[in-house]
């Protein structure tokens, strides 16, 4: 079964910290993407990637395929980063993502 | 700027009634998607549209249809509405493929049934 678990649900941080979110999946996939969503509801897409790492601002997503595992790392934290952060797969040759439950974000000042 | 347009913030409709949500986008995306959100389980596909007129069943259609006449409007229907579709409805669109192409959403419906 096509399966995307993410860790922890919950994170709340100091600002200025680091952050660490994981993504983990059940089986081969062709692509991980992982998006920000705001109080509000507004879902924006950070990153795609099927190999290695990308890094935009102070946000690096990286993944290890053989370990089937993504991670989202965000720098010096700000309390403007707190977010639900969600992970989705492309799983084979599937036309769909399959998303994980999310990752609510709180970044205290 | 991509624009994606969901015709209502808020909606609340009593149980049986017919429930249109209506999603417009101005990109000239092939792909739409139309999406549920409810607390603890995430994202969830109700249906998806790769061209005008052509679509397909996602993880939970059961209870809805879709209607896709222009490559702009993606609209989700709700054939007989009941209280277990209280949910946050997402919209989105893209370029094919969904592997290399973000998704862009809308700001979400909240529609409750009573």
């Amino acid at each position: 079964k096509n399966e995307v678990e993410q860790s922890p649900q919950n994170l709340t941080a100091q600002e200025g910290e680091f952050i660490t979110i994981n993504c983990s999946y059940s089986v081969g996939i062709s692509a991980l993407h992982w998006l920000q969503q705001h109080p509000g509801g507004g879902i924006v897409s950070l990153f795609m990637l099927s190999s290695g790492k990308k890094k935009h601002g102070r946000l690096i997503a990286t993944i290890n395929i053989q370990e089937k595992h993504s991670s989202l790392h965000i720098t010096a934290s700000h309390p403007r980063d707190s977010a639900v952060y969600i992970c989705a797969a492309l799983f084979g040759s599937a036309r769909q993502l399959t998303f994980g439950s999310g990752t609510q974000l709180t970044v205290l000042p | 700027d991509v624009k994606v347009t969901q015709s209502s913030r808020y909606l609340v409709k009593r149980t049986g009634e017919k429930v249109f949500l209506e999603c417009v986008q101005d990109m000239d995306h092939e792909n739409m998607f139309w999406y549920r959100q409810d607390p603890g389980l995430g994202l969830r596909l109700i249906y998806f549209s790769y061209d005008v007129k052509m679509k397909e069943k996602g993880d939970i259609p059961e209870g809805y249809s879709v209607s896709r006449e222009k490559k702009e409007r993606f609209s989700l229907i709700l054939e007989s509405a009941s209280t277990n579709q209280t949910s946050m409805y997402l919209c989105a669109s893209s370029l094919p493929p969904v592997s290399n192409q973000p998704q862009h959403f809308g700001d979400g419906t909240r529609l409750s049934i009573l």
